[in-house]
C-alpha cells in the first residue's frame, strides 16, 4: 500500500463550488505540505503543517484552507472555486528538518470550468 | 520571486551519453540541495542531494555538483537510460528553514 495518498484523483467542478482534497499517510511523520504544480511554474507551497496544532501559509495560499485532522491525515480545501486553481495538487511528509526527504503523494488532477 | 531557478524547461538525450541539468539559485542562504524526479501520473520521488560543505555527490549513475561561488548546481546521468525520461526538479533549503524551494523543473528525454 501506498505510503501517501491523496483521494480524489481527478476532480472537475465548477466556478464557486467549494471542493476539498484529502490526503493520509501511513508514515508516521509530523510534517505534512500541500503543493500545487502548474506548467513552467514548478512546486509551490501552498499551506504546510508541523502537527495537529501548527499550520502555516505557504507562499500560495490566498483561496486556500486547510485541516489537520490528525497526525495522519491533512485536507486541503477550496472554499470558491475559481479556474486559474487548475492545477496539479500534490500532499507530502516528511519527518522533521526541513532538509529531510519529503514523500509525495500520487497527485489530485483539479480542473476548474 | 522564483530563488530556484532551471533555465531549461526541456531536454533530449540519446540513450547512452551524458544528460546534464542544471538549476540556479539566488538565496545564499541556502546550504542543502536536493533533486526530485517525477514520472507521469505520479509524485516527485527524491532522487539525490547535497549539503553545502561538500561539491559533489554520487550515486550510482546519478551525481550532483555544487558551485556555490555561482550558486549553481547540475545532475548527471551517465549513461542516460530511457526510464530516465522524467522531470526533474531541483530544491533547496537551510537548516532551520521551514521549508524546501523547489525549481520550475526540467523534463528530459532519453531517447532510445
Amino acid at each position: 500500500d501506498a505510503d501517501v495518498t491523496q483521494t480524489p484523483r481527478n476532480r472537475i467542478t465548477k466556478t464557486g463550488k467549494r471542493i476539498m482534497l484529502e490526503c493520509s499517510q501511513t508514515k508516521g511523520h509530523d510534517r505534512m505540505y500541500w503543493y500545487r504544480q502548474d506548467p513552467g511554474l514548478g512546486l509551490r507551497l501552498i499551506y504546510y503543517s508541523f502537527d495537529v496544532k501548527d499550520i502555516n501559509k505557504g507562499e500560495i495560499s490566498d483561496g486556500y484552507s486547510v485541516s489537520r485532522q490528525a497526525q495522519a491525515k491533512f485536507s486541503l480545501s477550496l472554499e470558491s472555486a475559481i479556474p486559474n486553481q487548475t492545477a496539479l495538487y500534490f500532499c507530502a511528509t516528511s519527518r522533521t528538518v526541513s532538509t529531510d526527504t519529503q514523500y509525495f503523494g500520487p497527485g489530485t488532477r483539479l480542473t476548474v470550468l | 520571486d522564483q530563488q530556484v531557478k532551471q533555465n531549461s524547461p526541456s531536454l533530449s538525450v540519446q540513450e547512452g551519453r551524458i544528460s546534464i541539468l542544471n538549476c540556479d539559485y539566488t538565496n545564499s542562504m541556502f546550504d542543502y540541495f536536493l533533486w526530485y524526479k517525477k514520472y507521469p501520473a505520479e509524485g516527485p520521488t527524491f532522487l539525490i542531494s547535497i549539503s553545502s560543505i561538500k561539491d559533489k555527490n554520487e550515486d550510482g549513475r546519478f551525481t550532483v555538483f555544487l558551485n556555490k561561488s555561482a550558486k549553481h548546481l547540475s545532475l548527471h546521468i551517465v549513461p542516460s537510460q530511457p526510464g530516465d525520461s522524467a522531470v526533474y526538479f531541483c530544491a533547496a533549503s537551510a537548516r532551520g528553514y521551514q521549508k524546501v524551494t523547489f525549481g520550475t523543473g526540467t523534463k528530459l528525454q532519453v531517447i532510445p
